[in-house]
């Protein structure tokens, strides 16, 4: 099956910095990307849709200067998390999307911890 | 707008017995695709079992098959002689029939698996 990678899977931080997550999809391209927000026990929720060679879209009430996402190549999408603070702690999660299976790889979720 | 309703917060089953996961949703697109994920504690999204819509055969993977009721827009997931290792979050997850759009999320129910 297709494999989605993100690094790092663990990542603390000082409030006031910035923290870069990267989601990779190892084996097809992925035009699209997407990334999710999660907190425990609750469901995905939809940060952004990422598209390669174009700006991200964001889902309403995600600040877009806070949460930078960049789709460079057709195997990277990037999420920058500025001027974390503690409220953005959470798992975050990316998915690609593989247009010849018309199926979403989930990558396995990055811990942010801003302290 | 397209939303995928999961009723069952937390549902318990005992290892060999059978367990069944409701969800509905509702669209008014004729043509998309319904999932179910499994997340363990990994909190690693695991594909479990997929349907599309213009199927009427219910789709079936080993010990897990779904009801699609596409009239009633009820898809449920039944997993049958239950393992230890079936303990998990289940989510119910909608797409419509555009490439690249995201998958809408059902708030998941949590599964106990005893022996």
């Amino acid at each position: 099956g297709a494999v989605v990678s993100q690094h790092p899977s663990w990542v603390i931080c000082k409030s006031g910095t910035s923290v870069k997550i990267e989601c990779r999809s190892l084996d097809f391209q992925a035009t699209t990307m997407f990334w999710y927000r999660q907190f425990p026990k609750q469901s995905l929720m939809l940060m952004a849709t990422s598209n390669e060679g174009s700006k991200a879209t964001y889902e309403q009430g995600v600040e877009k200067d806070k949460f930078l996402i960049n789709h460079a190549s057709l195997t990277l999408s990037t999420l920058t998390v500025t001027s974390a603070h503690p409220e953005d702690s959470s798992f975050y999660i990316c998915s690609a999307f593989r247009d010849t299976s018309y199926e979403q790889y989930f990558g396995p979720g990055t811990r942010l911890t801003v302290t | 707008a397209q939303t995928v309703t999961q009723s069952q917060p937390e549902m318990s089953v005992q290892e060999a017995e059978t367990v069944t996961l409701s969800c509905t949703y509702d669209t008014s697109e004729s043509d998309y695709y319904l999932f179910w994920y499994k997340q363990p504690p990994s909190r690693q999204m695991i594909l479990v079992i997929r349907q599309e819509a213009y199927k009427q055969q219910n789709a079936t993977e080993n010990r897990f098959s779904v009801n699609f009721q596409k009239a009633a827009k009820s898809f449920s997931l039944k997993i049958s002689d239950s393992q230890l290792g079936d303990a998990a979050m289940y989510f119910c997850a909608f797409i419509g029939n555009q490439a690249g759009t995201a998958l809408i999320f059902g708030k998941g129910t949590t599964l106990s698996v005893s022996s």
